[in-house]
């Protein structure tokens, strides 16, 4: 069954560094987006991404923040210079179609840790 | 004031007994999902049901839904210890943009 895929699993990086969280999302799928999770807090939208561009992001999502679909299989969040309060769990989702009832299929998500 | 309200936060039962979570929210919704995490792992999509739907089942899961209170339960019967984990609703607004939110999430323990 197809599935959606995120590496690495783990980050570990140092204050004021930039990281690349990674994400494959399903194949025929045209809606990408990502989400996180501070440790004992819910999941919280980011960004949502559909034909090459960024479609809704929240408050969360400011200027250090990117995303790229830099070729048909990858869709990768950017922060450019991590803090402290960046340390979460990371999921990418992806839809295939945005209508009444597209259901949003996430991966295994990448664990954020900022020392 | 938060979409995807799931009470109780935390509950407690036996191995055999039966869980029901439930879930509230506050605008117009195409649908609602439930999601069950691990401690620390990843989202485990367990069942959606649509706005036109008012219950489904998917093995020992079942799930109903009124729009007109805008609530949602998540029934596991026949409880086991693998079925300890947080459960989340999430719900999927009617409106442009197309993110779905989450609650905050139930802690479910089953004791043995």
């Amino acid at each position: 069954e197809p599935e959606v895929t995120q590496t690495p699993s783990h980050q570990v990086t140092q204050m004021g560094q930039e990281v690349i969280l990674r994400c494959v999302p399903i194949s025929n799928h045209l809606y990408f987006y990502w989400y996180r999770q501070i440790l004992g807090q819910k999941v919280e939208f980011l960004v949502s991404f559909y034909n090459n561009e960024i479609s809704e992001k929240s408050e969360i999502f400011d200027d250090q923040f990117s995303v790229e679909r830099p070729d048909g299989s990858n869709f990768t969040l950017k922060i450019r210079s991590t803090k402290l309060e960046d340390s979460a769990m990371y999921f990418c989702a992806s839809r295939l179609i945005l209508k009444r009832g597209g259901e949003q299929f996430f991966g295994p998500g990448t664990r954020l840790t900022v020392l | 004031s938060q979409q995807g309200e799931e009470d109780p936060q935390a509950l407690s039962i036996q191995e055999g007994e039966n869980a029901t979570m439930n879930c509230s929210y506050k605008t117009s919704i195409n649908n609602l999902q439930w999601y069950r995490q691990n401690s620390g792992r990843g989202l485990v999509h367990l069942i959606l049901i649509r706005s036109n739907e008012r219950e489904k089942h998917s093995g020992r899961l079942r799930v109903t839904l009124d729009t007109s209170k805008k609530s949602s339960s998540l029934l596991i019967t026949a409880s086991r210890a693998a079925d300890t984990a947080s459960y989340f609703c999430a719900t999927d607004e009617v409106r442009r943009d197309d993110k779905i939110i989450f609650g905050k999430g139930t802690r479910l323990h089953i004791l043995p």
